[in-house]
């Protein structure tokens, strides 16, 4: 079936390092691809997301293209800030028998960033 | 900006009661659904559901989960007779439409505690 892997957490940065989340999967047909966000105490957030290959989502100075000659989703920001401690999801929609679709999530890696 | 909202946030029950988790979904989305996650482990689909009926259902959706529409504006998920097992975060999302590019939006969970 399908699934997302994503690297294992917590990253630990500090201010306006560069952020690499890394995320594959493994899918039959064209998923559309998804990053979630989780700040402490909320709900998840859809931070950014791409339908087709090479889109390039992009939100908040997050950006991952969607590769698939690699099966890649890989999310990346060029400077973070504190606020931007959050556990962050990657997801695909897969499609069941049905056809409709839910969404399978990666195990979702932590980011800390420290002042 | 319109959001899908959960209560309780927090809920402890005894092994064997039945809980009623509720969710108010997005006022002009079609598509709701159930996920949940164990503590530690990924976010899982549990259920789908449109027009009054399930769409779809995982295999962790067995016969003690039931779902419903009572109005028009609440969704909810009932266990029958809580385990253990059904300790999780339980996340209500809605989307507009089920194409595989549509966003779901998430509500900020249920934190169920079964003892």
């Amino acid at each position: 079936g399908d699934s997302v892997t994503q690297m294992e957490g917590p990253v630990t940065l500090s201010e306006e390092a560069f952020l690499t989340i890394n995320c594959t999967y493994t899918a039959t047909g064209y998923p559309s691809l998804f990053w979630y966000v989780q700040y402490p105490g909320e709900g998840l957030q859809l931070l950014l997301k791409a339908t087709k290959a090479d889109d390039k989502g992009s939100n908040k100075g997050f950006e991952a293209t969607y590769r698939k000659e690699t099966t890649s989703f890989h999310l990346e920001k060029g400077s973070v800030q504190v606020s931007d401690s959050a556990v962050y999801f990657c997801a695909l929609s897969t499609k069941l028998d049905t056809g409709r679709r839910a969404l399978t999530f990666g195990s979702g890696t932590r980011l800390q960033v420290q002042p | 900006e319109p959001e899908v909202t959960q209560t309780p946030s927090h809920q402890v029950t005894q092994m064997g009661q039945e809980v009623i988790l509720r969710c108010v979904p997005i006022s002009n989305h079609l598509y709701f659904y159930w996920y949940r996650q164990i503590l530690g482990q990924k976010v899982e689909f549990l259920v789908s559901f449109y027009n009054n009926e399930i769409s779809e259902k995982s295999e962790i959706f067995d016969d003690q989960f039931s779902v419903e529409r009572p109005d028009g504006s609440n969704f909810t998920l009932k266990i029958r007779s809580t385990k253990l097992e059904d300790s999780a975060m339980y996340f209500c999302a809605s989307s507009e439409g089920r194409e595989a590019s549509e966003t779901q939006y998430f509500g900020p969970g249920t934190r169920l505690l079964v003892l």
